[in-house]
């Protein structure tokens, strides 16, 4: 099945900082979100983007399906961005299940 | 307000006492899904529902049964709980197959589930 690898693990950002979240995927995808679960464990939808770039505030994600790869872009870091970062996909040969990543970590200090 | 539920909320039981935790949407959603989180290995799907009567296994069905008959609600079960089984478990519901469609999965609060 679809293999999902998110980068990096873990990462610690001062409060202003930016950061690059990253998930590759090994197939081909016809659906492809970024989630974000507090540290209260709620999960909130980010994007929708199977392809292209959107923007939402300080968040924009860019997929680029061709070379099979996602990017989560946090600009001007808040303590309230942390939490775990996940990237979940689609493949196109099964339009049903949903295969997410380990997650991102990410911790915003003070 | 449009959600999805999940109860209990924390769980503690025994090896072997058979255990139910419910769901449900009231966005009148056709799909809905069950996942676990484990530290370190994300969320894993366990069962998925297309629609009323119509279940399949996710990646990790063994020890969970579901079942969907009615619109809102996918209960999971555990017929014979064991400490493996210890886990977060999330429902999810879309309004259909996530692949079929934009569709934007909204996940229930989390069921915390401790077997002994």
């Amino acid at each position: 099945g679809i293999q999902v690898e998110q980068s990096p693990p873990d990462l610690i950002l001062q409060e202003g900082a930016n950061s690059t979240l990253r998930c590759n995927f090994s197939d081909s995808v016809n659906n492809l979100q970024w989630f974000h679960q507090n540290p209260w464990g709620q999960l909130i939808n980010l994007f929708y983007i199977p392809s292209g770039t959107k923007q939402n505030g300080r968040l924009s994600a860019t997929t680029v399906a061709t070379e099979r790869y996602s990017l989560l872009y946090i600009s001007s870091s808040q303590t309230t961005d942390s939490g775990v970062y996940f990237c979940a996909v689609i493949s196109m040969n099964r339009d049903d299940k949903i295969i997410f990543g380990k997650g991102t970590r990410l911790h915003i200090l003070p | 307000e449009a959600q999805v539920t999940q109860n209990p909320r924390y769980l503690i039981t025994v090896t072997g006492k058979k255990l139910t935790v419910t769901c449900s949407q009231n966005m009148n959603h056709e799909y809905m899904s069950w996942y676990r989180q484990d530290p370190g290995l994300g969320l894993r799907q366990i069962y998925y529902s297309m629609n009323v009567e119509v279940t399949d296994k996710g990646d990790v069905p063994e020890g969970y049964k579901v079942s969907r008959k009615e619109k809102r609600n996918f209960p999971l079960i555990l017929e014979s709980p064991s400490p493996n089984q210890t886990s977060l478990y999330f429902c999810a519901s879309s309004l259909r197959a996530p692949g079929r469609a934009q569709e934007t999965q909204y996940f229930g609060p989390g069921t915390r589930l401790l077997v002994l």
